[in-house]
């Protein structure tokens, strides 16, 4: 199975705040990748796929880019509705995999 | 639009069988693939397994040996079971459309899931 890890696992920021997250393949999956945001209690959405197109109906603060073995997830300005945990997940393979999720807290 | 909606017993016993169904209402079953999601309680999302509408499966291989997902095309529905379940089977399970290429665009809401005896 291809691995997939994301940092940090908890992040803390404020509202207007750029923000970040890292996920990494154990080997590489091209561009083969999908963030989604969860929030409590609800199922996860889909925000990005093939690395960086965005879906249609997610607002355009929400960015991704990378390839290979290494993707970013950017918000560019941290809205109290983006307080969430967000998952990569890889669909290079036939065995598709999460990363382990990155929650964003209030600071 | 597209709706998906998991149903099935909310506490399975350890040992046992435990079995959902995915309706999908809104559109057609054909032409996508279907996926069975889990997640833990306070932990991470794990793929099952998914199905084509034509029948043919692709599981997680770290449970393909309990899995089984089948779909019944004149009720726009698919199914999972998932044999020999012990406390470890404990999660929230979501349905999933599945593009293609494999991403989720559409999901449940998603069904609790126990096992407890």
């Amino acid at each position: 199975d291809i691995q997939m890890t994301q940092s940090p696992s908890t992040l803390s920021a404020s509202v207007g705040d750029r923000v970040t997250i890292t996920c990494r393949a154990s080997q590489s999956i091209s561009s083969w990748l999908a963030w989604y945001q969860q929030k409590p209690g609800k199922a996860p959405k889909l925000l990005i796929y093939k690395a960086s197109s965005l879906e249609s109906g997610v607002p355009s603060r929400f960015s991704g880019s990378g390839s290979g073995t290494e993707f970013t997830l950017t918000i560019s300005s941290l809205q109290p509705d983006d307080f969430a945990t967000y998952y990569c997940q890889q669909y290079n393979s036939y065995s598709l995999t999460f990363g382990g999720g990155t929650k964003v807290e209030i600071k | 639009q597209v709706q998906l909606q998991e149903s099935g017993p909310g506490l399975v016993k350890p040992s046992e069988t435990l079995s959902l169904t995915c309706t999908v209402s809104g559109g057609s079953i054909s032409s996508y693939y279907w996926s069975w999601i889990r997640q833990p309680p306070g932990k991470g999302l794990e793929w099952i397994g998914y199905i084509y509408y034509s029948g043919s499966t692709n599981y997680n291989p770290s449970l393909k040996s309990r899995v089984t997902i089948s779909v019944d095309t004149s009720k726009n529905q698919f199914s999972l079971k998932l044999s020999s379940v012990t406390a470890a089977d404990t999660a929230v399970y979501y349905c999933a459309r599945t593009t293609v290429v494999n991403y989720m665009d559409v999901w449940g809401k998603g069904t609790t899931v126990t096992v407890s005896s």
